[in-house]
């Protein structure tokens, strides 16, 4: 069965540095997300990627983060000048070009600030 | 900006009892998914639900979307140890799924 996969799993960095996140949705999906999660509250919508440009993003998504797709098969968010509220657990999700389907998640990645 | 509510934010259920869930929008939703996630798990599809009023039904989970697509539910019964987890509901606004914050359900044996 197909599914997104997310790379790494667990990601340490030190308050300051930049981090990206690596995503490699369904193939034939159209629609791009990335959520956050922080532990033990709700998911959080940061934003969503069409036609290889921003459809929608949240305030969360400010300056300090940017996604991008690189090639045909990878969907990636950087977070720059990491602080430590930035920890938290990052989901990918994909959805195919219906827009009455539903999203499919990645295993996610643990982010870690110190 | 839109806003999706869920409540009770935990429950605590004996094994066999029900369960459920409220879901409630600050506006019109074109559809609303819920999404159960196990600890340490991520996000898994349960259902979606389109139609004003609609109820769909998956073996002891059953779902209602209100009938002005603003508020759904989600109820569990005989609940198992199995359906521990968090249950979120998910609003879809344009292409944007907006998450609630969740129920936190568990069971004891």
């Amino acid at each position: 069965e197909p599914e997104v996969t997310q790379t790494p799993s667990h990601q340490v960095t030190q308050m300051g540095q930049e981090v990206i996140l690596r995503c490699v949705p369904i193939s034939n999906h159209l629609y791009f997300y990335w959520y956050r999660q922080i532990l033990g509250q709700k998911v959080e919508f940061l934003v969503s990627f069409y036609n290889n440009e921003i459809s929608e993003k949240s305030e969360i998504f400010d300056d300090q983060f940017s996604v991008e797709r690189p090639d045909g098969s990878n969907f990636t968010l950087k977070i720059r000048s990491t602080k430590l509220e930035d920890s938290a657990m990052y989901f990918c999700a994909s959805s195919p070009p219906n827009p009455n389907t539903e999203a499919f998640f990645g295993q996610g990645t643990r982010l870690t600030v110190v | 900006g839109q806003q999706v509510m869920q409540i009770p934010q935990y429950q605590h259920v004996q094994e066999g009892e029900d369960f459920t869930t409220y879901c409630n929008s600050s506006t019109t939703l074109s559809n609303i998914q819920w999404y159960k996630q196990r600890p340490g798990g991520h996000p898994v599809f349960l259902i979606q639900l389109v139609k004003s009023g609609e109820v769909k039904k998956q073996k002891r989970l059953t779902f209602q979307f209100g009938e002005a697509k603003k508020n759904s539910s989600l109820h569990i019964t005989a609940t198992q140890t199995t359906d521990v987890g968090t249950y979120f509901c998910a609003g879809r606004l344009g292409q944007n799924f907006v998450f609630g914050p969740g129920t936190r359900l568990s069971v004891l044996p």
